[in-house]
């Protein structure tokens, strides 16, 4: 069965360095989503992406976040000044073509610590 | 802000009964709502969703919608230990086209051997 991937499963990094977190998504999705989940909260939209442009962006993503889909299939999401408050739990999710099945499927996440 | 409420729990139900979560959201305009579950340290993962009134069931899985209550649930029948995890309740919100979840905080079950 098809499902989205992650990269890497964990990332240890100290404050003020830049991240990146990849995504493969679905072969045939064209909707691409991050969202976070800090520890012990809720999982919270971040971004989405469609037609290699950014759909919508929620008030977290501030200009510290970029997406960037640079290949076919890669999705990724780049930090580029890490913030303690950044250390969250990444997911990558991603959902066929409009009209089609509305189910958005989550990728494992990326464990993203913060020093 | 557009919410969506869930009791945290922890819901402890014995093995082989019912588990009922429930979930309320804000926006009367929601037309979709998905149930994920995630384990501890895992992704959220797609039990069922529903778009019409009434009732849908997957299993032992039910899912129930109440547009006019603005009210979601989803029924567990035969509970088994593996069901032990959190229940997350998202609904869908669309604006000018693009859409996104917005997720409650979740409802931790555990299912008592």
């Amino acid at each position: 069965e098809p499902e989205v991937t992650q990269t890497p499963s964990h990332q240890v990094t100290q404050m003020g360095q830049e991240v990146i977190l990849r995504c493969v998504p679905i072969s045939n999705h064209l909707y691409f989503y991050w969202y976070r989940q800090i520890l012990g909260q809720k999982v919270e939209f971040l971004v989405s992406f469609y037609n290699n442009e950014i759909s919508e962006k929620s008030e977290i993503f501030d200009d510290q976040f970029s997406v960037e889909r640079p290949d076919g299939s890669n999705f990724t999401l780049k930090i580029r000044s890490t913030k303690l408050e950044d250390s969250a739990m990444y997911f990558c999710a991603s959902r066929e073509r409009w009209g089609g099945e509305e189910t958005q499927y989550f990728g494992p996440g990326t464990r993203l610590l913060v020093l | 802000q557009k919410e969506v409420e869930q009791n945290s729990g922890p819901l402890s139900v014995p093995e082989g009964a019912i588990a009922s979560l429930n979930c309320t959201y804000s926006d009367r305009g929601s037309q979709s709502f998905f149930w994920y579950r995630q384990y501890s340290g895992k992704s959220p993962e797609l039990i069922m969703f529903i778009y019409s009134n009434g009732d849908k069931e997957d299993g032992r899985f039910t899912a129930q919608l109440n547009k006019a209550s603005q009210y979601v649930s989803l029924l567990i029948r035969d509970s088994q230990p593996s069901d032990s995890a959190t229940y997350l309740c998202a609904v869908k919100e669309v604006n000018f086209g693009n859409e996104k979840l917005t997720f409650g905080t979740g409802t931790r079950l555990t299912i008592i051997p």
